[in-house]
């Protein structure tokens, strides 16, 4: 069955600098691959989103890449601020979904002040 | 247009209760999905609704068992509740021409 990973699980980095984490997918038939945002004691909130006929998609300081070849994706966020730090998920509509998104273990990103 | 609301957002139990969440989905989203986040774990899967239908389910116990009514709201049943079964439970809504599911703020159930 479908299957998503993210790395690192983990990433601090110093306030200004940039962030990227990466996504892989084991079996994806979807041309849709969200990324989502979730802060403490709240929901996931959608941040960005790329359909794979299109290979990069902006929007201010967030950026998402897509590769659909190698199966994965990947979230940057430049010049990180404060506010950044949050769990970041990248589910994925699998062949056999049947509406289910699946979703991998999250990246908890730490800003460093 | 109104977000996904859930309630209650808090709640404390004892092992052996039942227990009630309720989810609104957005105007107009016929799918609701239905999840339990654990600390430090991704989002588990537990069933997805789409005109009072259920389309699929998760891996979870039969305690777990959810509805949908005819205004697309929802609600998700626990019965006999375990210590384990302390979470955040999460409703999120998709539907029209949308492939996102927008989430609602959770239920943190808490069972002692």
């Amino acid at each position: 069955g479908e299957n998503v990973e993210q790395h690192p699980s983990t990433l601090s980095v110093q306030e200004g600098d940039s962030a990227v984490i990466k996504c892989t997918y084991s079996d994806s038939a979807s041309n849709y691959f969200p990324w989502y945002k979730q802060e403490l004691g709240k929901g996931p909130q959608l941040i960005i989103d790329i359909r794979s006929n299109v290979g990069e998609k902006k929007d201010q300081r967030i950026a998402v890449t897509l590769n659909k070849t190698a199966k994965h994706f990947s979230l940057h966020i430049t010049e990180t601020q404060p506010e950044d730090s949050a769990v970041y998920f990248c589910p994925s509509w699998g062949k056999d979904s049947n509406y289910q998104l699946i979703w991998g273990a999250g990246t908890k990103l730490i800003i460093k002040p | 247009k109104a977000g996904v609301t859930q309630t209650p957002r808090y709640l404390i139990k004892t092992r052996g209760q039942q227990v009630t969440l309720s989810c609104s989905p957005i105007s107009g989203h016929r799918s609701v999905s239905w999840y339990q986040q654990t600390p430090g774990q991704g989002l588990q899967f537990l069933f997805e609704y789409f005109s009072e239908t259920q389309r699929n389910k998760g891996n979870f116990p039969g305690r777990f068992s959810g509805r949908q009514f005819s205004n697309s709201r929802s609600e998700m049943n626990v019965s006999t509740l375990e210590l384990g079964d302390s979470a955040l439970y999460l409703c999120a809504s998709f539907g029209g021409r949308s492939d996102t599911q927008y989430f609602g703020p959770g239920t943190r159930l808490t069972v002692l």
